[in-house]
């Protein structure tokens, strides 16, 4: 699994309270990315992170925000969430394949966040 | 732009039948194109890459440059094959990864 967690793993929030989303890895990855995954879209990047303190903005960044103070976090906040922001959300790291000179993305578990 | 379609929201078979999932790609250059899978209530996972040429739990995709099409198969399908499949696309191959998914197909083997 890479060293890949995140937390919380569920949550319920309401309209307009900020949101984080928490992605903790172990093993010194530098690339780091979070998706959001909707039925009917796949998997859509939102923000994503080359290094501490360098983060870009993705295909669907609008309503979100990251940061990354220590290699080993990558935040994701909802600034004020809304219906539309309820959703599946993985983080994800790329590192070479073992044994290979390619690179792989590697999956956080996913948090299950509800927008009522 | 780069683009990831996949046809079919869902394809149900019986098992030992094949399976055909289909993935076609928009995009200007020479993209690197992978299957990930996603297992019930498991990770997203790279089942294959068109670059390795090799074959994981019996599927296999060829990459078709003059269809721009890189097509999932695999010849009998077993009931652990469920799962939903997810075709993507990377401009690059490099440490950072900017994939682009397709919407995925969920695969369905009945016994």
């Amino acid at each position: 699994d890479a060293g890949i967690t995140q937390s919380p793993r569920h949550k319920v929030t309401e309209t307009g309270t900020p949101v984080t989303l928490r992605c903790h890895q172990t093993e010194n990855h530098r690339y780091m990315y979070w998706y959001r995954q909707d039925p009917g879209h796949g998997l859509r990047l939102i923000h994503y992170s080359y290094g501490v303190k360098d983060t870009d903005k993705g295909e669907v960044s609008d309503g979100y925000s990251v940061s990354r103070s220590k290699t080993e976090d990558f935040l994701l906040t909802l600034e004020s969430a809304t219906s539309s922001q309820t959703s599946v959300y993985f983080c994800a790291i790329s590192e070479r394949t073992s044994g290979s000179t390619r690179y792989e993305q590697y999956f956080g578990p996913g948090t299950r966040l509800t927008v009522t | 732009a780069q683009r990831v379609t996949q046809p079919e929201k869902l394809l149900s078979v019986f098992k030992g039948a094949p399976v055909e999932l289909k993935c076609n790609y928009s995009y200007s250059g020479s993209p690197e194109l992978f299957w990930y899978v996603q297992y019930s209530r498991q990770r997203l996972q790279l089942l294959l890459r068109h670059i390795s040429r090799e074959s994981i739990k019996g599927f296999t995709a060829d990459l078709n440059k003059g269809e721009t099409s890189f097509h999932l198969k695999k010849p009998f399908a077993q009931e652990e094959d469920s799962a939903m499949y997810y075709c993507a696309l990377s401009p690059m191959n490099t440490g950072f990864q900017k994939l682009v998914f397709g919407t995925g197909t969920r695969l369905l083997v009945s016994p």
